[in-house]
């Protein structure tokens, strides 16, 4: 069974600093997708970014960029500059190329603190 | 453009009585899907509609869950009766009909408590 792992339940930066978030996953495909969700206080899920599995460059959207390691099965999220609206909780997700769409497989998430 | 809305936001119940969460989803998509999260675990996935029918409901935990999206707008998720094991979070998310890999839309869920 596939499986998504986020080792830090909860991490802490400072404003305008860069953090990475870990995440790593267990399965025997080989095309899949990736992603990283956002959930501020608010709670609304939001995407952050994904990444195709069959392509080699890594995604970036804006400060966040993903270094996705396919033979480790690693996909870690990088924020750059880190603003106060960061702060969240960042869900790594998994899905089959072939699979059910939206039939995701979360981490159990990390809790960022962006602190002024 | 309304995003996905889900109510209530929250409910609180005794075991044994029944709770019904709505979702509607952004107009135009048809595909909708419900999640949950227990409390220190995983979001897990539920089921997925594709307008008024079931696509997926893999993730349906037992029959005491029924959910429904009669029309292809809103949907319906009734829990009947509730355990205590089923307090958590309840999200929905909506996506336009395309590629499997789609951008998907989440409510902000409903917290359940069941006491």
């Amino acid at each position: 069974a596939q499986t998504v792992t986020q080792s830090q339940p909860e991490m802490s930066v400072q404003e305008a600093e860069t953090v990475t978030l870990s995440c790593t996953y267990d399965t025997s495909e080989n095309n899949y997708y990736l992603f990283w969700y956002k959930q501020p206080p608010s709670r609304q899920m939001i995407l952050v970014i994904r990444q195709e599995a069959y392509k080699q460059q890594n995604a970036t959207e804006n400060r966040f960029s993903v270094n996705f390691q396919k033979a480790a099965k690693s996909f870690s999220l990088k924020i750059s500059d880190s603003q106060l609206g960061d702060t969240a909780m960042y869900f790594c997700a998994f899905m089959n190329y072939g699979g059910s769409q939206g039939n995701l497989i979360f981490g159990k998430g990390t809790k960022l603190s962006v602190k002024p | 453009e309304a995003g996905v809305t889900q109510f209530p936001s929250h409910s609180v119940i005794e075991k044994g009585q029944t709770v019904t969460l709505r979702c509607d989803p952004i107009s135009g998509h048809d595909n909708l899907y419900w999640y949950r999260r227990v409390m220190g675990k995983e979001i897990k996935f539920l089921l997925h509609f594709v307008k008024e029918s079931k696509q997926d409901e893999s993730g349906m935990p037992n029959n005491r869950f029924l959910a429904e999206r009669t029309g292809g707008t809103y949907s319906t998720l009734k829990v009947q009766p509730a355990e205590l094991e089923d307090s958590g979070v309840y999200f929905c998310a909506s996506s336009r009909p395309g590629q499997v890999n789609e951008k998907l839309f989440f409510g902000s869920g409903t917290q359940l408590s069941v006491l």
